[in-house]
């Protein structure tokens, strides 16, 4: 079983919809992030978290530790917003290495 | 200057070719990771470097050997490579191993072996 948890798998949206991806985890953790990987491409860090909500954009990330849950949020969402959003969390102690999500690939629609 | 570069972009081999895969970054950061990712999965560790010195490797197969020649700079030098190995290889660096430091990763260099 998967220690990191995204739902759901594939999304697709018409563009300008309000999107919600979401993640869950049952390692400990102090600090979870989201990435976003386009098709064929690398992936690009978007958020860390570790409480709270951040905002970047037209994206909101927020994290619940307690719950053990985080959501991505996109507004206005966009065609270019199509892609895999990942959420990984770090394990391993002080080897700082990640547990990844299995993704959600995202396709908007003009 | 908050990238990670990595060449070549695109790279095809023999099975009984010698190539290598190049990583660099400019951001002062003292680890430095490779990945591996299979089409339609997450990536899978396979090293990391900290302050120059090899910290974890993921029970590789030797015919990927890693190499740090300075702080800057991380190779992934490539022999014998089976079809299998067909993969996108990604390079990642953070500022250190311990805390939650932001993951940067590179574009990947997307290999094919024949």
């Amino acid at each position: 079983k998967n220690e990191v948890e995204q739902s759901p798998q594939n999304l697709t949206a018409q563009e300008g919809e309000f999107i919600t991806i979401n993640c869950s985890y049952s390692v400990g953790i102090s600090a979870l992030h989201w990435l976003q990987q386009h098709p064929g491409g690398g992936i690009v860090s978007l958020f860390m978290l570790s409480s709270g909500k951040k905002k970047h954009g037209r994206l909101i990330a927020t994290i619940n530790i307690q719950e053990k849950h985080s959501s991505l949020h996109i507004t206005a969402s966009h065609p270019r917003d199509s892609a895999v959003y990942i959420c990984a969390a770090p394990y391993g102690g002080s080897q700082g290495n990640l547990i990844f999500g299995k993704g959600t690939k995202l396709s908007v629609k003009p | 200057d908050t990238e990670v570069t990595q060449t070549p972009k695109h790279l095809v081999m023999g099975m009984t070719n010698k190539k290598s895969l190049k990583c660099e970054q400019h951001m002062g950061h003292r680890a430095m990771y490779w990945y591996k990712q299979k089409a339609k999965k997450p990536p899978e560790l396979m090293f990391v470097y900290s302050y120059e010195k090899l910290s974890i490797n993921e029970s590789v197969p030797s015919r990927f050997s890693p190499e740090c020649p300075n702080s800057s700079l991380l190779n992934l030098h490539l022999h014998a490579l089976q079809p299998e190995d067909s993969a996108l290889y990604l390079c990642a660096s953070r500022r250190g191993l311990a805390g939650t430091g932001e993951l940067f990763f590179g574009e990947g260099s997307r290999l094919t072996v024949l």
